[in-house]
């Protein structure tokens, strides 16, 4: 399983873009890149998963290299209630996923 | 179910104790995952369920914890002659076994008093 590393934390503003990266040096061939979110109080929430080149969707978006070694997280303007920790993972979709310690982003007024 | 469910949502017991915890996952979802998560702390894997396959039981941190899945869908953590370390919330998440992700449920907070 790939290990990922990842900022423990990062402060941003309401309406500023956050990028969090995400190293995965080790990754396999078959494996996806997927980012969680866990707010207090909850289980994690799944954000977006991708291989390779961009992915997007309506929360986010993610970039990933051509060498698949990193991966970064892309949040368009965020809000107070984006403050969260975000969790990369790198692993095979039909595998366990081993979670690291996340990232704890605080989004300031 | 729409989602995935846990119960109990909390659960205080005395040390020494036996506890069983509940998930209930989304229908037709083939994988069953629990984690533990300690206050501040990041997800630690404990067992993973898939289909009809021998469960992953590497995550396990020792014999006083064990899990079944009945037919193919429940899933019960049971965690006998509870110590205080165990106190933490334990998740539990399903999936279809590929993509898109992981489902979690809300998690049982376990205090061992």
């Amino acid at each position: 399983l790939a290990k990922t590393t990842q900022p423990i934390s990062m402060d941003s503003y309401e309406g500023q873009e956050v990028n969090i990266t995400c190293s995965h040096n080790n990754i396999a061939t078959n494996d996806y890149i997927t980012w969680y979110q866990q707010f207090p109080s909850q289980g994690p929430r799944f954000i977006i998963q991708g291989y390779k080149t961009k992915v997007t969707n309506e929360v986010a978006s993610l970039f990933i290299p051509a060498d698949r070694k990193s991966s970064t997280l892309s949040l368009p303007r965020v809000s107070l209630s984006d403050t969260a920790v975000y969790y990369c993972l790198v692993g095979d979709p039909g595998d366990k996923l081993i979670f690291g310690t996340g990232t704890r982003l605080q989004v300031f007024p | 179910g729409a989602g995935v469910s846990q119960s109990p949502s909390n659960k205080v017991t005395e040390k020494g104790k036996d506890v069983e915890l509940r998930c209930d996952p989304i229908s037709g979802h083939t994988a069953l995952y629990w984690y533990r998560q300690s206050l501040g702390q990041g997800l630690e894997f404990l067992i993973y369920f898939q289909g009809n396959s021998a469960p992953d039981k590497s995550g396990l941190p020792s014999d006083r914890f064990s899990a079944e899945r009945t037919g193919g869908s429940v899933s019960t953590l049971t965690i006998q002659r509870t110590q205080q370390e165990d106190s933490a919330v334990y998740l539990c998440a399903s999936s279809l076994g590929s993509l898109p992700g992981y489902t979690f449920g809300s998690g049982t907070r376990l205090t061992v008093v």
